[in-house]
């Protein structure tokens, strides 16, 4: 199994760019969570999704930033438009919505605003 | 979910085991202990997890007090591998649900050659 795929890896942009990560989660996981790692804030939820349904995006710092999953094999995060702060690294991870919910992270993707 | 209280940093020697300890005085009936861990520019990583029981697989054994307000994460033979930042975490489990993970500061665990 590839694990999970998070593209791209690094991203520079200048501030009030439009930015979009994307996630493909491991097959046959049915949950997909974003977290945003800064050095300020640790590891924070941003959102996550169960079978392709949003339910808790209460983490999501504002309106600059929306996360879609169209189908099961695909999520996007996305950033419009962006700024300095958003810089941090961003993970994507799956889990199956079983009794262990072991989750999995991908490797991430450095994001610097400029 | 409860929160958690670890050492902001721990040393331990190449070969020897390494035990992590971790706070969780209001933990719930229905809260499980996990751990993850994080090694340098990777995302987190799960090592186990359990409710009150111990538990031990292939990466580490989970040592939980019978009151359940304390765990030990043990590493019974630490190698140079195994520095990274550690986080306890409490997970209320809420049946069929899958719910996000809440992270603290994690312990830095550091081996020395």
């Amino acid at each position: 199994d590839a694990g999970v795929i998070q593209s791209p890896r690094h991203e520079v942009t200048e501030m009030g760019q439009e930015v979009t990560l994307r996630c493909k989660p491991i097959s046959g996981h049915n949950s997909l969570f974003w977290y945003r790692q800064t050095m300020m804030r640790g590891l924070e939820l941003l959102i996550y999704f169960n079978n392709n349904v949003p339910i808790d995006d209460s983490g999501m710092p504002e309106d600059r930033f929306s996360a879609k999953m169209p189908n099961a094999s695909f999520s996007t995060l996305k950033i419009q438009p962006s700024e300095p702060r958003d810089s941090a690294v961003y993970f994507c991870a799956s889990t199956l919505r079983d009794r262990v919910k072991t989750q999995y992270f991908g490797p991430g993707t450095r994001l610097l605003v400029l | 979910d409860a929160k958690t209280t670890q050492p902001p940093s721990m040393d331990c020697a190449e070969g020897r085991a390494a035990n992590l300890p971790c706070n969780h005085s209001t933990i719930s009936g229905n809260e499980y202990v996990y751990w993850y861990r994080q090694i340098h520019s990777q995302g987190p990583q799960y090592i186990i997890h359990g409710l009150k029981n111990n538990e031990t697989n292939e990466m580490a054994s989970l040592i939980i007090t019978e009151d359940r307000k304390s765990s030990t994460l043990i590493l019974p033979h630490a190698t140079l591998r195994d520095t990274a930042v550690y986080y306890c975490i409490v997970l209320y489990y809420s049946g069929g649900g899958a719910d996000g993970l809440t992270f603290g500061k994690g312990t830095h665990l550091i081996i020395q050659p």
